[in-house]
C-alpha cells in the first residue's frame, strides 16, 4: 500500500527555467494539498486540488505558479520562471474525502535555483 | 484568523527523560483539530498525533502523549522517556473547518543525548 509519491527528490534548476513537480495521492485519494517549506521555517498552504478542481489557492502566489490535479495522472505544481527565491522544500498531502482527519505528507522535493 | 504558536526554537533533553514541546493557537472555528509532525534530518513530515477540538480525552500515541488544555489554548506534546532517535524538528499544526490545510507553527527542533 504506497503511500504519497513525489517526484523528482531533489530538482535543480537555473533562474529563469521551469520546473515541475509531480504528487501521486495515496491510492483513493482525492484530495491533494501543496505546501511550501522555506529553510528554518514551518510549512506554509499553498494549494487545495480535488480532481480536475482547485479548490483553494488562497496561498499561492499570483504570478509563476499553477497546480493542477487532471482526472488521471499525479498532481503538477509549476512553478515558471524560477527565482533565487523559490528555493525551498515542497511537499504534497493527500486526504481521502473533504473533512478527513488526517493529511498523509509526501517526502517533499527539494528544489535549488542556481 | 488562525495562528500556532511555537515558543521554543530549541530544546535539549537527555535520553530517558521525558520532555514537553509546547505549542498554542488561536482560532475562532468551533470544531478544530490539532497535530503535531515529526520532521528528521532526512526531511520528511512523519504524523504523530492528533486531538480533535471535542475529544474529552488527551490523545496517546505510544510514548506520545497529547496535553490538550482547550481554555489555555494549548496542545503541548510529551514525549516520554526519550530515545536518540526522537532527536528532530517537531511542528504543531491546527487544522480549522474541514477541507482547509494545515497550518503550522514554526517548529522545534529538540535533541536528544546520551
Amino acid at each position: 500500500n504506497a503511500g504519497v509519491m513525489q517526484n523528482p527528490r531533489h530538482l535543480v534548476r537555473r533562474r529563469g527555467q521551469e520546473a515541475r513537480l509531480r504528487c501521486s495521492p495515496m491510492k483513493g485519494h482525492s484530495h491533494v494539498y501543496w505546501y511550501r517549506q522555506l529553510p528554518e521555517e514551518g510549512l506554509k498552504f499553498m494549494v487545495y486540488l480535488q480532481k480536475e478542481n482547485i479548490i483553494d489557492e488562497s496561498g499561492m502566489p499570483k504570478e509563476r505558479f499553477s497546480a493542477e490535479f487532471p482526472k488521471e495522472g499525479p498532481s503538477i505544481l509549476r512553478i515558471q520562471q524560477v527565482v533565487r527565491g523559490d528555493s525551498a522544500a515542497y511537499f504534497c498531502a493527500s486526504s481521502p474525502h473533504f473533512d478527513s482527519d488526517e493529511q498523509y505528507f509526501g517526502p517533499g522535493t527539494r528544489l535549488t535555483v542556481t | 484568523a488562525q495562528k500556532i504558536t511555537q515558543t521554543q526554537p530549541g530544546m535539549f533533553v537527555q535520553e530517558k527523560e521525558a520532555v514537553t514541546l509546547d505549542c498554542t493557537y488561536d482560532t475562532s472555528d468551533p470544531s478544530y483539530g490539532l497535530f503535531w509532525y515529526k520532521q528528521p534530518s532526512s526531511g520528511e513530515m512523519i504524523f504523530l498525533i492528533y486531538q480533535g477540538s471535542y475529544d474529552q480525552q488527551n490523545a496517546t500515541e505510544g510514548r506520545y502523549s497529547l496535553n490538550f488544555q482547550k481554555a489555555r489554548k494549548s496542545a503541548n506534546l510529551v514525549i516520554s522517556a526519550s530515545q536518540l532517535g526522537d532527536s528532530a524538528m517537531y511542528f504543531c499544526a491546527m487544522r480549522g473547518q474541514a477541507g482547509t490545510a494545515l497550518i503550522f507553527g514554526k517548529g522545534t527542533t529538540l535533541s536528544v543525548s546520551s
